[in-house]
């Protein structure tokens, strides 16, 4: 157990809200990982960080942004969410010597 | 760029007999890493296997090994052996060196289907 929660698990918001997504670790990594799975897509990066105030997009960064203030907590924002952000999103932590991440649980976000 | 194919959408094997899932990449990196997760119908996702760029033999864990061939760039998971509880999402997926920040993408996934 790589101690990985994401919060919340589940939430239904509107279109043209912001939205949090929440991403909490206590192993002190280093790379943290946003990404969102759609069907016939996998997992698609969003954005990551290798460290402290240190972050970069991914494949599909447009509309949303992210902040990492200390290590454990890597926060995922939709700025302005939109139906197409409808998906479930996952955070991962590389694990020490890089050859395994660690996955959350899931957020199933649902924009209406 | 870096980018990662898995060009089965789905498969469908017979229990008990041995499977290859595809997957080939691209990276201009010298230093990589490969991994294959699984995704059952749960969600979660469940590390399987690892290999690095400069490993020169090929990585097993028990029923899992992954056939990497470098000059192909290529790193398909053989499952042997395989169990119905095997049915499930399998994902590829490659990190960059730490030049790159560890950038670590996924391929579209393969649905694997046992059948009894």
């Amino acid at each position: 157990d790589a101690g990985i929660t994401q919060s919340p698990r589940h939430k239904v918001t509107e279109t043209g809200t912001p939205v949090t997504l929440r991403c909490h670790q206590t192993e002190n990594h280093r790379y943290m990982y946003w990404y969102r799975q759609d069907p016939g897509h996998g997992l698609r990066l969003i954005h990551y960080s290798y460290g402290v105030k240190d972050t970069d997009k991914g494949e599909v960064s447009d509309g949303y942004s992210v902040s990492r203030s200390k290590t454990e907590d890597f926060l995922l924002t939709l700025e302005s969410a939109t139906s197409s952000q409808t998906s479930v999103y996952f955070c991962a932590i590389l694990g020490q010597g890089a050859t395994e991440a660690f996955f959350g649980q899931g957020t199933r976000l649902t924009v209406v | 760029a870096q980018k990662i194919t898995q060009t089965q959408p789905g498969m469908f094997v017979q229990e008990k007999e041995a499977v290859t899932l595809d997957c080939t990449y691209d990276t201009s990196d010298q230093s990589y890493g490969l991994f294959w997760y699984k995704q059952p119908s749960s969600g979660e996702m469940i590390f399987l296997i690892y290999q690095g760029s400069y490993d020169e033999q090929n990585a097993t864990e028990g029923r899992y090994s992954l056939n990497f061939q470098k000059a192909r760039k290529s790193a398909n998971l053989v499952i042997s052996a395989s169990q119905l509880g095997d049915s499930a999402m399998y994902f590829c997926a490659m990190r960059e060196g730490r030049g790159g920040g560890f950038k670590t993408i996924f391929g579209a996934g393969t649905r694997l289907f046992v059948k009894a």
